[in-house]
């Protein structure tokens, strides 16, 4: 079955520091994917779609400077949290739909726990 | 009000219980439905699709209520294993809603 890599898994940084997380699809192009935040005992909350060649596009409320996000070949989405502070502390997981998968399945990475000292 | 509501939990059963959860979604545009199973820490897997004429998969059965916009999973003969939060996601193009997900606890 199709595979999204996320790495680090997990990471503890200091207040001000940024940190990018990778998002890899192992066994297909992703032409789109997803990067979500979880905080505990939350649902997952969409924070932006990454389309290969062209911009995010952000929820409301997720800034995008903050949320660098590239997406720039079609087994690769970065996310940069910049300048991270306690607040970002949470739990990131990417997905990605697929060319020649079913457009019904998102495939979701093992998520990268982030915490900001 | 939440794009996608559902049942608080936590629903602690004993096993072969049979439990029903319930999800409603505010987007009548909404395409397609799903549950997902997402275990503690862990990222959520797709348990299934769900389909307007209802959908079984061994002990899981799907239903839709597009008129009444509601979704529900049906597990049968719980087991153990099958202790996680369920997610139901509704989506519309590319655009995927989570509900906040029903934690699901079954004992021996």
């Amino acid at each position: 079955g199709a595979v999204v890599s996320q790495h680090p898994s997990r990471v503890i940084c200091k207040s001000g520091t940024s940190v990018k997380i990778e998002c890899r699809s192992l066994d297909f192009q992703a032409t789109t994917m997803f990067w979500y935040r979880q905080f505990p005992k939350q649902s997952l909350m969409l924070m932006a779609t990454s389309n290969e060649g062209s911009k995010a596009t952000y929820e409301q409320g997720v800034e995008k400077d903050k949320f660098l996000i590239n997406h720039a070949s079609l087994t690769l989405s970065t996310l940069t949290v910049t300048s991270a502070h306690p607040e970002d502390s949470s739990f990131y997981i990417c997905s990605a739909l697929g060319q020649g998968l079913s457009t019904d399945t998102q495939y979701f990475g093992p998520g990268t726990r982030l915490t900001v000292l | 009000r939440k794009e996608v509501e559902q049942d608080p939990g936590p629903f602690n059963v004993p096993e072969g219980a049979t439990v029903a959860f319930n999800c409603t979604y505010s987007n009548s545009a909404s395409q397609s439905f799903f549950w997902y199973r997402q275990d503690c820490r862990k990222e959520p897997k797709l348990l299934m699709s769900v389909y307007s004429s209802g959908n079984e998969d061994g002990r899981f059965t799907a239903q839709l209520n597009r008129a009444s916009q509601y979704i529900s999973l049906l597990i049968r003969d719980s087991k153990l294993s099958d202790s996680a939060t369920y997610l139901c996601v509704v989506r519309n193009n590319n655009d995927m809603r989570f509900g906040a997900g029903t934690r699901l606890t079954v004992k021996p």
